[in-house]
């Protein structure tokens, strides 16, 4: 059974870098149909998508975080990786990763991290 | 951006009874190179990831009781939950996968028991 697990500092700085790990477990990265997934939740809030990754490197983001985003893979050591810059209070979420089929839905997600921004 | 909006945003009914939630695209969700409908729902209980329910408008995914059912076409769809159970209580989530990799979801809808 395919798991996914976030992991990171839960507290970050305004101004400074947001930095999280997904590991995957039960299953191989290198997937043809299948992309890996950043989705945020502010807290008591709806979903949003932050970008996903092809096994082989390629990336999409969402176009109102693009210039702050970037999303990274590793598939020999099965995980992807988050990086967003210059936070502030409104990226203050649980991060979500997830795999995509390609078609289009979420059919695994992990449990979530909160990703606070804060002095 | 498609823009996926759900109404309404939150109700409570009575267990048993019969519950209907609307998602509405701001274009089409009927691809011409699947002619299928590109809308997912997801079920997000308390303290919980969500969870798919269903895919291609109308496909339950494996597992999720047959009182969970899909329909709509072009741009308004609707996830009906038949006799209400406690544990249906949840978050419902449309999502539109018309334009991947890029994807969107509906504000949600707050299921409770009256």
């Amino acid at each position: 059974q395919l798991q996914l697990h976030e992991s990171g500092p839960g507290l970050v700085k305004p101004s400074e870098t947001l930095s999280l790990i997904c590991t995957v477990s039960g299953g191989s990265m290198y997937s043809f149909n299948h992309y890996w997934t950043w989705i945020r939740q502010p807290p008591g809030m709806g979903l949003e998508w932050i970008g996903s990754v092809f096994y082989a490197g390629s990336t999409y983001y969402n176009q109102s975080l693009q210039s702050r985003v970037t999303i990274s893979i590793d598939t020999s050591k099965n995980y992807f990786s988050l990086q967003l810059s210059s936070v502030t209070a409104a990226d203050t979420a649980v991060y979500y990763c997830a795999r995509r089929t390609y078609d289009g839905w979420i059919d695994y997600w992990g449990q979530g991290t909160l990703g606070t921004v804060s002095s | 951006d498609i823009v996926m909006t759900q109404s309404p945003d939150s109700l409570a009914v009575s267990l048993g009874a019969r519950v209907a939630i609307n998602c509405k695209a701001s274009q089409s969700l009927l691809h011409p190179t699947t002619n299928k409908h590109h809308l997912a729902w997801y079920q997000q209980k308390p303290g919980l990831s969500p969870k798919v329910v269903i895919s291609w408008a109308s496909t339950r995914e494996s597992g999720v009781p047959d009182r969970f059912s899909g329909g709509g076409s072009g741009t308004d769809f609707t996830l009906t939950i038949s006799n209400l159970q406690a544990e249906d209580v949840a978050v419902y989530y449309c999502q539109q996968y018309y334009t991947p990799p890029r994807i969107t979801f509906g504000q949600g809808t707050r299921l409770e028991i009256k």
